[in-house]
C-alpha cells in the first residue's frame, strides 16, 4: 500500500543549523508531496509541496525536492530558528483519491539558542 | 479571511456515550476532510465530504461517521464511544472548484476529544 516514513525524532539542533528530515514514501503511481508543520496546541500548517518529479517546493527558507528515483522529498533548512520548533509531517496524495493526505509519523524539531 | 474552525475545542466524555464533533471550513470552500491524531497511530483520514457527498472513506468502524451540509460545514459523530477514541480530531477545508481532489488542505486548530 501506499505509505509514508520519516526519519525518527526528536531531532535537536542549536540555533543557525542546517536542518535536514528526511522522508520517503512507497507509491503506486506519482503521488503529490506536502510537508506540514504543527506547533504546539495548534492545528497543520501547510509548508510546501511539490507535484511533480523534480519540482522544489520552497517557503520560509524550507526546500525539499520532489525525486521520483529515490522515491524522497527531504525537507531542508540552511538556518534555524527557535521559531522553528515543531512537529513536521511528511504526506502524499492522489489527485484521484480527492482530500485523503496519507501521512508520516511526523518528526519533532526542538532549536535551542 | 477566517480560517478552518472546530467548535468544540475540548471535550470529555465517557464510554459508551456519543459525540458530535463540527467543522467550518473555510468560506467558498467545498470539501472537508476528517483525521484522527494519536500518539501511537499517527494522523489517520477518516473520511471526506464534497458538495454534501461522502467521497472518500478511510479505515475506520462504522461507529465513525459524518455529514456535510449544503453550506459546507460537516459534522463528525462518534457512537458508542471507547477509550481508542481519545484524539485530536481535524478538520480540513479545500477549495476544490474542479472538483478533482488536487486543491491544498487548510486544517483547523482541532478538537481534543478524551474519553473516560
Amino acid at each position: 500500500g501506499n505509505s509514508v516514513t520519516q526519519m525518527e525524532g526528536p531531532v535537536t539542533l542549536s540555533e543557525e543549523a542546517f536542518l535536514t528530515i528526511n522522508c520517503t514514501y512507497t507509491a503506486t503511481g506519482y503521488p503529490s508531496l506536502f510537508w506540514y508543520v504543527q506547533y504546539p496546541g495548534e492545528g497543520l500548517q501547510l509548508l510546501l509541496k511539490a507535484t511533480k518529479a523534480d519540482d522544489k517546493g520552497s517557503n520560509k527558507g524550507f526546500e525539499a525536492t520532489y525525486r521520483k528515483e529515490t522515491t524522497s522529498f527531504h525537507l531542508e533548512k540552511g538556518s534555524v530558528q527557535v521559531s522553528d520548533s515543531a512537529v513536521y509531517f511528511c504526506a502524499l496524495s492522489f489527485y484521484n483519491q480527492g482530500g485523503k493526505l496519507i501521512f508520516g509519523q511526523g518528526t519533532e524539531l526542538s532549536v535551542k539558542p | 479571511k477566517a480560517g478552518v474552525t472546530q467548535t468544540p475545542r475540548y471535550l470529555i466524555k465517557t464510554r459508551g456515550q456519543q459525540v458530535t464533533l463540527s467543522c467550518s471550513p473555510i468560506s467558498g470552500h467545498r470539501s472537508v476532510s476528517w483525521y484522527q491524531q494519536t500518539p501511537g497511530q499517527g494522523l489517520q483520514f477518516l473520511f471526506e465530504y464534497f458538495s454534501e457527498t461522502q467521497r472518500n472513506k478511510g479505515n475506520f468502524p462504522g461507529r465513525f461517521s459524518g455529514r456535510q451540509f449544503s453550506n459546507s460545514r460537516s459534522e463528525m459523530n462518534v457512537s458508542t464511544l471507547e477509550l481508542g477514541d481519545s484524539a485530536l480530531y481535524l478538520c480540513a477545508s479545500s477549495l476544490e472548484l474542479a472538483g478533482v481532489g488536487t486543491d491544498t488542505q487548510y486544517f483547523g486548530p482541532g478538537t481534543r476529544l478524551t474519553v473516560l
